[in-house]
């Protein structure tokens, strides 16, 4: 059970927009920077945005984010077949023992 | 361009201990800015943060995993090191390193922005 909160699944068509949530708490995202990852079917997990909404140089902008409170948002446009796989979001948590923890995971599927 | 490739056995016995290697190419383990981190993805599970170590040997581990964890740092290798021990079948996974990597003196935070491929490890006798 992770003390971030993310639906289990999300689907789309191609071309549409999807919208993951992230929910945490005050020790974790209320103070700290969320990033997201990508993990997709075979490969290793790659990271699409880092400080709640900055996307790592050569990411195309149809993936974005967002923070507000204790809540993270990820959005992706335009979706396309080969975002099919896994998102997660990932922040430090300053509770009793300082850790880094992810959602649960949310698994995309485009229809 | 730094990439990152883990290593070590992908069978390990119960109440052993699982040791893995990390090691960092293209690149050096001993950027100031630059933690090196260990996360595992269990068959159907989600991904699951072990821990992290600086080039410096300063280290913050998983509350769940820290009484069987330790890591390491080997800067004339490049590598970092992973020992868990005392496993059982809940420790089969898929085992990432990754760079855990910050810039403006600390204050700017890229998240865990290089991965190695992964490397399997099965828990059996």
């Amino acid at each position: 059970q992770s003390v971030l909160t993310q639906p289990p699944s999300v689907s789309a068509a191609p071309g549409q927009k999807v919208t993951i949530s992230c929910s945490g708490s005050r020790s974790n995202i209320g103070i700290n920077f969320v990033s997201w990852y990508q993990h997709l079917p075979g490969t290793a997990p790659k990271v699409l945005i880092y400080e709640n909404d900055k996307r790592p140089s050569g990411l195309p902008d149809r993936f974005s984010g967002s923070k507000s409170g204790t809540s993270a948002t990820l959005v992706i446009t335009g979706l396309q077949a080969g975002d099919e796989g896994d998102y997660y979001c990932g922040v430090w948590d300053n509770s009793l023992s300082v850790q880094f923890v992810f959602g649960g995971g949310t698994k995309l599927t485009v229809l | 361009q730094v990439q990152l490739q883990e290593s070590g056995p992908g069978l390990v016995k119960p109440s052993e201990t699982l040791s893995l290697t990390c090691t960092v190419s293209g690149g050096s383990i001993s950027s100031t800015f630059d933690y090196w981190s260990w996360i595992r993805q269990p068959a159907g599970k989600g991904l699951e943060w072990i821990g992290r170590i600086h080039n410096d040997g300063s280290s913050t581990y998983n509350p769940s995993l820290a009484r069987r964890l330790t890591m390491s740092v080997d800067r004339s290798r490049n590598q970092i090191s992973l020992n868990l021990s005392s496993v059982t079948a809940a420790d089969t996974a898929v085992y990432y390193c990754a760079r855990d990597s910050y810039y403006d003196s600390w204050s700017g935070y890229y998240g865990l922005d290089v991965w190695g491929q992964g490397t399997t490890v099965t828990v059996s006798s």
